[in-house]
């Protein structure tokens, strides 16, 4: 298996909603990633857990919050969204050494918050 | 909804021809290049990377350039195809954080027949 895969591929959501994403990978990467993408802008970082532990928090509003449940599960969990989260939410991971920097990225999950 | 928001930088090529996206860092300590091409709808896609050990890089079609002395990296395309209309982003490994990799603003290729 070579690739990450998110669910769900499109979320609508209210205010006052809770709901998670997920995602997924099992090619052995000890790092995965959480990124927010706003049309027509690069990926922008919210957290990177590396070997199931949360390393970087990109000063992220507390509505959003990560769960590593294991090496190959990385979930988003979302609470009392605005609508200017509303965008494409990355997952990607990266094989853990000092000597391998790329990251593979999943389709994405398009949320819309109303 | 969402703003519109600062228009992509666009670069418009004719099938067959060859393409060049540019891209300008900052960090002259940075020693780790990526380039991604994301597709409408699609997460970012993986094409070809370089490390600061190397001026030039070649993949299937495509090349990455390193300038080091002017902190500038390209990626040309041979013989560009409507399949390769996308958005292409640069990136480089963070300096201070081997984990992070810092995103340019992105380049817009569109192919037309």
């Amino acid at each position: 298996d070579t690739e990450v895969t998110q669910t769900p591929k499109h979320l609508v959501m209210g205010m006052t909603n809770k709901k998670s994403l997920k995602c997924e990978q099992h090619m052995g990467h000890r790092a995965m990633y959480w990124y927010k993408q706003k049309a027509k802008k690069p990926p922008e970082l919210m957290f990177v857990y590396s070997y199931e532990k949360l390393s970087i928090n990109e000063s992220v509003p507390s509505r959003f919050s990560p769960e590593c449940p294991n090496s190959s599960l990385l979930n988003l969990h979302l609470h009392a969204l605005q609508p200017e989260d509303s965008a494409l939410y990355l997952c990607a991971s990266k094989l853990r050494t000092d000597l391998s920097y790329e990251q593979y990225f999943g389709p994405g999950t398009r949320l819309t918050v109303t | 909804g969402e703003s519109v928001g600062l228009h992509l930088p666009t670069l418009s090529v004719q099938e067959g021809d060859n393409s060049i996206i540019n891209c300008a860092y900052s960090n002259s300590a940075s020693d780790y290049f990526i380039w991604y091409k994301q597709e409408s709808g699609k997460g970012p896609q993986f094409i070809i990377d370089i490390r600061s050990n190397m001026d030039k890089r070649q993949g299937q079609r495509v090349t990455v350039l390193l300038n080091k002395t002017v902190k500038h990296l390209s990626l040309q395309i041979a013989a560009t195809q409507p399949g390769d209309s996308a958005v292409y982003f640069c990136a480089e490994k963070a300096v201070y954080n081997t984990d992070k990799l810092i995103f340019g603003t992105g380049t817009r290729l569109q192919v037309f027949p």
